[in-house]
């Protein structure tokens, strides 16, 4: 079956630490995906990656970075975390026009 | 400015009834939808999808229906149980191009009573 994995289920932080959210998917999908889900707003793109080692901006990518040094994997980088950036982080994969596979989620709390 | 629209951030409906979540889109050059589903503490699931060839989509108790010229698409779920209870979000292939990333609507909270 599909499988989108991310690291951590449930992080706690400091401001101004580095972060690093873990994705990894077993599908052999070229495209990946981190979105954000804050409630009222819904779910967010944050960055996107169409192939390993390419990379395109979302809607708010501001205060983040990406890496795909691996066609299986893609990391999220808080290079210098801030209590805005409390929220669910959401992995996801898909194939061409296929849907879109998500993982569990990993709840980031930055105090 | 949001191309997927969910008006309605939550709704309440009995066991057994029907639930309607709607949906409404700005560009008529959408031309595929699709609903998914979230648990708290879960990743999305893919729900029911349908394509503008189509005005209605169905999956067991989910029925997707789609009206093009009101630029609007509903989730129908009959009879709506407990388990039913989540957040719906609609999304859509942007129709500019870039049919790798999806829109999605910001969410209807279901709440299904017992």
């Amino acid at each position: 079956d599909v499988k989108v994995t991310q690291s951590s289920r449930y992080l706690v932080k400091r401001t101004g630490e580095k972060v690093f959210l873990e994705c990894v998917q077993d599908m052999d999908h070229e495209n990946m995906f981190w979105y954000r889900q804050d409630p009222g707003l819904g779910l967010r793109l944050i960055y996107f990656s169409y192939d390993v080692k390419m990379k395109e901006k979302g809607d708010i990518p501001e205060g983040y970075s990406v890496s795909r040094e691996k066609k299986e994997r893609f990391s999220l980088i808080l290079e210098s975390a801030s209590t805005n950036q409390t929220s669910m982080y959401l992995c996801a994969s898909k194939q061409g026009n296929e849907k879109l596979f998500f993982g569990s989620g990993t709840q980031l709390s930055v105090l | 400015d949001q191309q997927v629209k969910q008006n309605s951030p939550s709704l309440s409906v009995q066991e057994g009834r029907i639930s309607i979540l709607n949906c409404d889109y700005t560009n008529s050059m959408f031309d595929y939808f699709l609903w998914y589903k979230k648990y708290p503490a879960e990743g999305p699931t893919f729900l029911i999808s349908i394509s503008s060839i189509k005005d209605k989509n169905e999956d067991g108790r989910f029925t997707v229906f789609l009206n093009k010229s009101a630029k609007h698409l509903s989730l129908h779920i009959v009879p709506s149980q407990p388990g039913d209870s989540a957040v719906y979000f609609c999304a859509a292939p942007p129709p500019q191009g870039g049919s790798e990333k999806l829109v999605f609507g910001k969410g209807t909270k279901l709440t299904v009573n017992p």
